[in-house]
């Protein structure tokens, strides 16, 4: 079965400043997708970035970007000049294609993250 | 705009009442649903998978009688908590997708059941 890991429950940064979220995933697979979501005190779910498994290159949107370690099955986003509406708990998750019984998503327990003034 | 719609947002009520919850997908056929359920400070769990027009497929641990999910149409999907209990409290996500559609999520439903 496959299995998503954030072992950082909380994580701070100063505003302007970089901070990376960690998150370890296992799977036997060779071809998925992985996700980092944003969760604000609305709940609502925001999709941040993604990664195919099958590309190299890793992700990036704006101030978001990933580090995708295929072979070691790590995926950390890192964030750069944080701004105080990046605090929020962020979710790591996993999926399958859809040729695969993809879709559904396996999530991380979650990475609360503080920004500081 | 909002490309899902899920209603109530948040739901209030007595013990043993049944509550039913809506996703809709507002421009797009959902040929899939997922529910997820998150407790507070928790992560978002999969409730069950349902593709339009079948029987929805539970993960291990959610009872079926409790939790009873129609997919009826591509635009359409319900979870209804029967005879709800102070521990079915919780916060409830669907997620619908459709053919080459990214993940979309509802909004959630906050239910507290007294």
């Amino acid at each position: 079965a496959q299995t998503v890991t954030q072992s950082q429950p909380e994580m701070s940064v100063q505003e302007a400043e970089t901070v990376t979220l960690s998150c370890t995933y296992d799977t036997s697979e060779s071809d998925y997708y992985l996700f980092w979501y944003k969760q604000p005190p609305s709940r609502q779910m925001i999709l941040v970035i993604r990664q195919e498994a099958y590309k190299q290159q890793n992700a990036t949107e704006n101030r978001f970007s990933v580090n995708f370690q295929k072979a070691a099955k790590s995926f950390s986003l890192k964030i750069s000049d944080s701004q105080l509406g990046d605090a929020a708990m962020y979710f790591c998750a996993y999926t399958r294609p859809i040729y695969n019984q993809g879709g559904k998503l396996i999530f991380g327990q979650g990475t609360e993250l503080s920004v500081k003034p | 705009g909002a490309v899902v719609s899920q209603h109530p947002s948040w739901v209030i009520c007595k013990s043993g009442t049944s509550v039913k919850i809506e996703c809709r997908s507002l421009d797009f056929q959902a040929t899939t649903m997922f529910w997820y359920r998150q407790f507070p400070k928790q992560s978002l769990m999969l409730m069950a998978t349902s593709n339009e027009g079948s029987k929805a497929t539970y993960e291990q641990g959610v009872e079926k009688d409790k939790f009873l999910i129609n997919h009826a149409s591509l635009t359409l999907s319900t979870l209804t908590v029967t005879s709800a209990h102070p521990e079915d409290s919780s916060f409830y996500i669907c997620s619908p997708r459709g053919p080459n559609q990214p993940q979309h999520f509802g909004d959630g439903t906050r239910l507290s059941i007294l």
